[in-house]
C-alpha cells in the first residue's frame, strides 16, 4: 500500500493551526498512526487508530479519517511542534509510512 | 520506563557484513513483537524486519531478504539484525521498536530506539 502525504513542506506561525493530509492507495480502514520526527531523533507516536492519541500527546493534536483519506491537526502551534510528520498505515504488512510532511515556521 | 538502545553501527565495505543489537528494558518482552525501520540520510522511514515474541515468526522487506536475518535472546533482553552482503544503499540509521502486531494482524510502533548509524561505502 503506497501512502502519499500533502504538502511536502508546510510554513505556518506559530499559534496558527496546521493541516497535514494523508492518502492511501487502497483503504485502510482507520488502520493509521501518525509519527513526529525532530532533527536527530528517532519517531515518537502521537496518533493511532486513525484518531486515538497515544499517551501524553495533547488534545490540540487531533487525527481525523477513515478509508484512503487522513488528516493529522495541530492547533494553537508551538515551537516544538516544528518537525516532520508521518503517517503509516498497518492495514496490511508490510507496513508502509508516507514520505513525510516537514512543517516549518512561517 | 521503556527503554530500547541500539548499538553495532559502523562503516563497512560493500559486501560486509555487522550485526546489530538492541538492549531493551521496561516491558515484559517475550509478549511482544519486535522490529527494526531504518531511515537512509534524508529521506522517510522504510520498515525492514519484524519478529514474534517468542521468535517463531519473522518476515522481511524485500529489500533485505535472504541478506538480513533477524532474531531475539529473550533471556538477554535482546533484539538482533545480522546484515550480511551490505549495499550502499543500506547506508541508513537504523531503528528497533516496540512493534504492536500480533500474529493475526500488523499494527504500529508505540516506542522507538535512538538509532545506530550504518554507513556502506568503499
Amino acid at each position: 500500500i503506497v501512502m502519499t502525504q500533502s504538502p511536502a513542506t508546510l510554513s505556518v506561525s506559530p499559534g496558527e493551526r496546521a493541516t497535514l493530509s494523508c492518502r492511501a492507495s487502497e483503504t485502510i480502514s482507520n488502520n493509521l498512526a501518525w509519527y513526529q520526527q525532530k532533527p536527530g531523533q528517532a519517531p515518537r507516536l502521537l496518533i493511532y487508530d486513525a484518531s486515538t492519541r497515544a499517551t501524553d500527546i495533547p488534545a490540540r493534536i487531533s487525527g481525523n479519517g477513515s478509508g484512503t483519506e487522513f488528516t493529522l491537526a495541530i492547533s494553537s502551534l508551538q515551537s516544538g511542534d516544528f518537525a516532520i510528520y508521518y503517517c503509516q498505515q498497518y492495514n496490511n504488512w508490510p507496513q508502509t509510512f508516507g514520505q513525510g510532511t516537514k512543517l516549518e515556521i512561517k | 520506563q521503556v527503554l530500547l538502545v541500539e548499538s553495532g553501527g559502523g562503516v563497512v565495505k560493500p559486501g560486509g557484513s555487522l550485526r546489530l543489537s538492541c538492549l531493551i528494558s521496561g516491558f515484559t518482552l517475550n509478549e511482544q513483537y519486535l522490529a527494526w525501520v531504518r531511515q537512509a540520510p534524508g529521506k522517510g522511514l522504510e520498515w525492514v524486519s519484524y519478529i514474534s515474541g517468542g521468535g517463531t515468526y519473522s518476515n522481511y522487506a524485500a529489500s533485505v531478504k535472504g541478506r538480513f536475518t533477524i532474531y531475539r535472546d529473550n533471556g538477554k533482553r535482546s533484539l538482533y539484525l545480522q546484515m550480511n552482503n551490505l549495499r550502499e544503499d543500506d547506508t541508513a540509521v537504523y531503528y528497533c521498536a516496540r512493534d504492536l502486531s500480533t500474529a493475526a494482524a500488523p499494527r504500529y510502533f508505540d516506542y522507538w530506539g535512538q538509532g545506530t548509524l550504518v554507513t556502506v561505502s568503499s
